[in-house]
């Protein structure tokens, strides 16, 4: 079955150290990946979002992504957290093709930064 | 240029009552979609519609109908709520970037938080 796995419901990552939000999927064919960041109340905005070519795609609010193939892994990463990064995050992956194509939405991951 | 707009924002509903879920996009968007959210469980998708004048049914469909009221409106309807239900209700859009079908970035709206009691 197509899926998309956030394996941590939680990651707690003290101000200024880097931190990493992971995510597999299992997808026929080539993988269309996407990250998205809900903060409280609001609807999820768009983070990044990897297509083709380069396997380091770079984002909103200096997060960046890695796409592995061979891991089937597209992991979430910034150098330096704020406390502002606090928020949930979800990965996403396309299924099917054409204009029959669909996102499916991992579990999501509480990102909490200490001060 | 207000994006993804839904009514209404909050809505408590006794079971077997019925009510519509609106959403409008001013952004020229060709597809639209209604999503659920519930704890651990992340987004699943109830509809979609590809285009104006099209809908296909998503992950968990049963108990909902949607109607494509034109290019900007995409609405949801509940025929006889059930406790089962409740959750956080969103509607997104996305135009097609060129790139092949599903790799558009999606835009949110607000949510509706839905209590059937």
């Amino acid at each position: 079955a197509q899926s998309v796995a956030q394996p941590e419901d939680q990651v707690n990552v003290a101000e200024g150290n880097p931190l990493t939000v992971k995510c597999t999927y299992s997808v026929s064919g080539n993988p269309y990946l996407f990250w998205y960041v809900q903060y409280p109340n609001r609807g999820l905005q768009f983070l990044l979002k990897y297509i083709t070519g380069d396997n380091l795609v770079k984002g909103s609010y200096g997060f960046e992504a890695e796409f592995n193939k061979s891991q089937t892994s597209f992991h979430l990463k910034k150098p330096s957290a704020l406390v502002s990064d606090s928020a949930l995050y979800f990965c996403a992956v396309r299924v099917g093709y054409s204009s029959a194509s669909k996102i499916i939405f991992g579990s999501g991951t509480r990102l909490s930064i200490r001060p | 240029n207000a994006g993804v707009t839904q009514t209404p924002k909050f809505q408590v509903l006794k079971t077997g009552q019925s009510m519509t879920l609106q959403c409008a996009q001013d952004m020229n968007h060709n597809s639209m979609y209604w999503y659920r959210q519930d704890p651990g469980m992340g987004l699943r998708l109830i509809y979609y519609s590809a285009s104006e004048g099209t809908t296909d049914k998503g992950e968990v469909p049963n108990g909902y109908n949607v109607s494509r009221l034109n290019k900007r409106e995409f609405s949801l309807r509940l025929e006889s709520a059930a406790p089962s239900q409740t959750s956080v209700y969103f509607c997104a859009s996305s135009a097609y970037e060129g790139q092949g079908w599903g790799t558009d970035t999606q835009y949110f709206g607000p949510g509706t938080r839905l209590t059937v009691l």
